[in-house]
């Protein structure tokens, strides 16, 4: 069975800061990963998608960067953090035309 | 612009009765259609899938299809207080690589 790992659990940093946020998925090769953010009370949003290593593909800017440096691991990123950037981080993995998987996210609160 | 939309945002229903979820997408170009449910402070997770015309039911839950209005609904029967959740409405286009959401429907079921 494919799991997925995310980490931290939660995060709190400083605005300016910078952040990594880690996912890793076991028992599947080659997958589709996304980046999904949620605000608190808001809607989820896709940010990224990869389809292989090396290549990834932003849906929508949030002045984030995402890296696909094993076929496994999917690192969202930033440099410097804003106020606005709170919220639950999500990983997920589409088993396709079934449904998207997600993992157990990161609550990033800025500060 | 949000291209998935729910109705109504929230939902209160006793226990016992019918709970109704309506969703509409306003991008042509997506062709499949998931219902998530989320509790408070944890990650989606997938209740139904529809991707062709009709009508699906498994157990409790119908989903209804119409894909010239790309509008979909929920329907929860003999609604359990465990069932009041965020309720989320996904659409994907056929390459699958991005999933959009609505902002959800939040049903509360009083005992």
């Amino acid at each position: 069975a494919q799991t997925i790992h995310q980490w931290p659990v939660a995060e709190i940093k400083a605005v300016g800061s910078p952040l990594s946020l880690g996912c890793t998925i076991k028992g599947k090769s080659s997958p589709n990963l996304y980046w999904y953010w949620q605000a608190t009370g808001g809607t989820l949003q896709q940010l990224f998608y990869s389809i292989t290593v090396g290549q990834v593909e932003s849906v929508v800017q949030l002045n984030l960067s995402a890296s696909r440096p094993k076929d496994d691991q999917f690192i969202l990123s930033t440099e410097k953090l804003l106020l606005s950037h709170s919220g639950f981080y999500l990983c997920a993995w589409p088993d396709k035309n079934t449904e998207v998987f997600f993992g157990k996210g990161t609550r990033l609160t800025v500060v | 612009q949000q291209k998935v939309q729910q109705s109504p945002e929230s939902l209160i229903v006793p226990e016992g009765g019918m709970a109704s979820l309506n969703c509409t997408s306003s991008d042509r170009n997506v062709d499949y259609f998931w219902w998530y449910r989320q509790h408070s402070g944890k990650s989606p997770k997938m209740l139904m899938s529809i991707f062709s015309n009709g009508e699906k039911e498994e157990g409790r839950f119908t989903v209804h299809l119409n894909k010239a209005s790309l509008h979909t609904s929920l329907h929860i029967r003999d609604s359990q207080p465990s069932d009041s959740a965020l309720y989320l409405c996904a659409a994907s286009p056929p390459n699958y690589n991005v999933l959009y959401f609505g902002s959800g429907t939040k049903l509360t079921v009083e005992p």
